[in-house]
């Protein structure tokens, strides 16, 4: 059975750029979560998006989007990069919008922006 | 506001010893206790996960111990090996339309 398969897995942008961060979750799983992992800050929730309705957004700018298709799979969108964006963004599948069934996180997009 | 506060945020741990990591929560709604293990270059992979209405679950070496009153929970590795040297994170989610969140991650060192 895949896992949750994330591409690209490396990304170096420029400041003021845009990025699309894709997340292809395990067969069967309807429901994605987002996570901007940083050093100082752990692991941050960005969104949920379950069935390509999105049930929940941290508290992140507007500038972090995201969405997902019909077929389970989400991306998602980062406009205007900053510096403090670089981080690695981790994606999760599960089979149920709670994740007490157990999330399945992805090996991660490192964005690096300079 | 962090609502998982996790300690401490490095260990380092002999080969053979016990090690214990704590988290503390105020969100009384929160009703799932997981934790995951990160190895470097790898997302979380969930070790093991608890319920409030237990206050102990244990799986081979891993035991999660919970204090529903102190709204406290800790991950105890037994018999503790290198192998084990991972970035381990508590995390709660809560009942309703609320986000699994995470502690700030422990950095355990196992030396021989």
């Amino acid at each position: 059975k895949a896992g949750v398969t994330q591409t690209p897995r490396y990304l170096i942008k420029t400041r003021g750029q845009q990025v699309t961060l894709s997340c292809s979750p395990i067969s069967g799983h309807r429901s994605v979560s987002w996570y901007q992992q940083t050093p100082g800050q752990g692991l941050q929730f960005l969104f949920e998006y379950f069935s390509e309705t999105q049930r929940n957004k941290g508290n992140f700018p507007g500038r972090f989007s995201g969405r997902q298709f019909s077929n389970s799979r989400s991306e998602m969108n980062v406009s205007t990069l900053e510096l403090g964006d670089s981080a690695l963004y981790l994606c999760a599948s599960s089979s149920r919008p709670r994740g007490d069934y157990g999330y399945t996180f992805g090996s991660g997009t490192r964005l690096t922006v300079v | 506001q962090q609502q998982v506060k996790q300690s401490p945020q490095s260990l380092i741990v002999q080969k053979g010893g016990i090690s214990i990591i704590n988290c503390a929560y105020e969100n009384t709604a929160f009703d799932y206790f997981p934790w995951y293990q990160q190895f470097p270059g790898k997302g979380p992979a969930l070790l093991i996960a608890i319920r409030p209405d237990v206050s102990e679950k244990k799986e081979g070496r891993f035991t999660i111990s919970f204090n529903k009153s102190a709204k406290q929970f800790s991950l105890h590795i037994m018999d503790s090996q290198p192998g084990d040297s991972a970035t381990y994170f508590c995390a709660a989610h809560g009942a309703g339309n609320t986000p699994l969140v995470f502690g700030k991650g422990t950095r355990l060192s196992v030396i021989a």
